[in-house]
């Protein structure tokens, strides 16, 4: 099925850790996106990717970096970890170059640092 | 910078009631606007868009909203509402000052439907 894979599905992670969230889709989209949702606090964008080679931050990068090594995977890193960081991470794409028609998502990572 | 607003945080509702769930956002420029719905432990799926043409938009399962630039309101209807609407409702806008084709969600509505 045609769309976009995420990895883990959950993962529980030590303060000060390093871990990469995984994100792959099949759809050819151009443009790739990270969001966060937090309880109370609707998705917020951590950065995104609107081609191959090109990245840039969204409302709340700090923490966080992204590559866009090639159009289909867009892996999300946290190099050391803070429990402000347990979150429910959303990988999403668009084909961007035609207009925002709206967003594919993945299923979502639910990532807990203690 | 644009901002999405979904007045209600919950929306308690009976089965086969009507309902609506509230969408402004802040700017009076051209925008795209969107509903998604978010099942339980599940991404978001969309539920429909406006892009320009008719301001009255149906989308999958029933939902239809209405554009209205005026009041920069874009608020979610069902006539008749059944216990699998049970979900998280996010209101979408696109952000022309922004990276193209980034959206900016408001922080989601929970639609309760009980028996």
């Amino acid at each position: 099925t045609a769309g976009i894979t995420q990895a883990p599905t959950s993962q529980i992670l030590a303060a000060g850790r390093s871990m990469t969230l995984r994100c792959t889709q099949d759809m050819r989209h151009n443009a790739m996106y990270w969001y966060r949702q937090d309880l109370g606090l609707g998705l917020r964008l951590i950065h995104y990717s609107n081609t191959a080679g090109t990245t840039g931050k969204g409302e709340v990068p700090d923490g966080y970096s992204v590559s866009r090594a090639n159009t289909d995977d867009f892996p999300l890193t946290l190099a050391s970890a803070v429990p402000s960081q347990t979150s429910v991470y959303f990988c999403a794409s668009s084909d961007s170059s035609t207009g925002p028609y709206g967003y594919t998502f993945g299923s979502g990572t639910r990532l807990t640092v203690v | 910078a644009q901002s999405v607003t979904q007045l209600d945080s919950q929306v308690p509702v009976f089965e086969e009631a009507p309902v609506e769930l509230r969408c402004n956002y802040s700017s009076s420029v051209s925008v795209y606007l969107f509903w998604y719905v978010q099942y339980p432990n599940q991404g978001l799926q969309l539920l429909l868009k406006y892009l320009s043409g008719s301001t009255l938009v149906k989308g999958i399962n029933g939902f239809e909203a209405e554009f209205n630039k005026s009041q920069t309101s874009f608020h979610l209807r069902k006539p008749s509402v059944h216990i699998s609407d049970t979900a998280e409702y996010f209101c979408a806008v696109s952000d022309p000052g922004g990276s193209q084709g980034n959206l900016i969600f408001g922080k989601g509505t929970k639609l309760s439907v009980k028996p």
